[in-house]
């Protein structure tokens, strides 16, 4: 089962920014928490993932909670071209092997 | 950034016959692939745990005598879907994973849009 848990909708406003929120309350010490984005008909695309501190990369921020139960993907403006279903994943160790489990995501609408 | 080339991006099959995609990790070495199926507008289901020269390992529900898995070198994984039937029609992804120290990421294939007669 997937560890974390998103809205499966948002709206955003083209150039406003957007947060994108994500529980993991079962997240373990050592799991990174990674964001991929996914465009219709495509593989998903690797946006940031993190620990404990907060990152910044070209694409995105991505601000952890500081007890990890919870981070949020900061989109700083948004464009038509971020218009994606977004995952938020954990990787999955309970079975002995690592593996990454998709959850729900969200979708993004971007507003012209 | 890493690359990850899935051949072929879509086919058509008739029922009965046999399809294999390809997934290569182009600039680096993977021990561990994944491959996920998907249908429209639904999630990513993991399919299997693909490791390079050892048996894959599949996820509940999913037949591994179907869905064959071959990982018999480190940039190179391969998916077989024997005597494929309509019910099998799915966008078939593959990831391999790059570790770096403690640090690791998933690379994604572009899919593949696979749809049976």
């Amino acid at each position: 089962d997937a560890k974390t848990t998103q809205p499966n909708s948002m709206e955003s406003n083209e150039e406003e920014p957007v947060h994108l929120p994500c529980n993991h309350s079962t997240i373990s010490g050592t799991d990174y928490i990674h964001w991929y984005r996914q465009l219709p008909s495509q593989g998903p695309e690797y946006v940031i993932h993190g620990l404990t501190s907060n990152v910044n990369n070209r694409m995105a921020s991505l601000a952890i909670a500081e007890d990890r139960k919870s981070s949020t993907l900061i989109l700083h403006r948004a464009t038509l071209r971020d218009a994606a279903v977004y995952y938020c994943i954990l990787r999955d160790s309970t079975s002995g092997t690592y593996k990454y489990i998709f959850g729900t995501g969200t979708r993004l609408k971007v507003l012209a | 950034g890493a690359v990850v080339s899935q051949h072929p991006s879509w086919v058509i099959c008739k029922s009965g016959t046999s399809v294999k995609i390809e997934c290569r990790s182009l600039d680096f070495q993977a021990t561990t692939m994944f491959w996920y199926r998907q249908f429209p507008k639904q999630s990513l289901m993991l399919m299997a745990t693909s490791n390079e020269g050892s048996k894959a390992t599949y996820e509940q529900g999913v037949e591994k005598d179907k869905f064959l898995i071959n990982h018999a070198s480190l940039t190179l994984s391969t998916l077989t879907v024997t005597s494929a039937h309509p019910e099998d029609s799915s966008f078939y992804i593959c990831s391999a994973r790059r570790i770096r120290g403690s640090n690791e990421k998933l690379f994604f294939g572009s899919g593949t849009q696979l749809s049976v007669l």
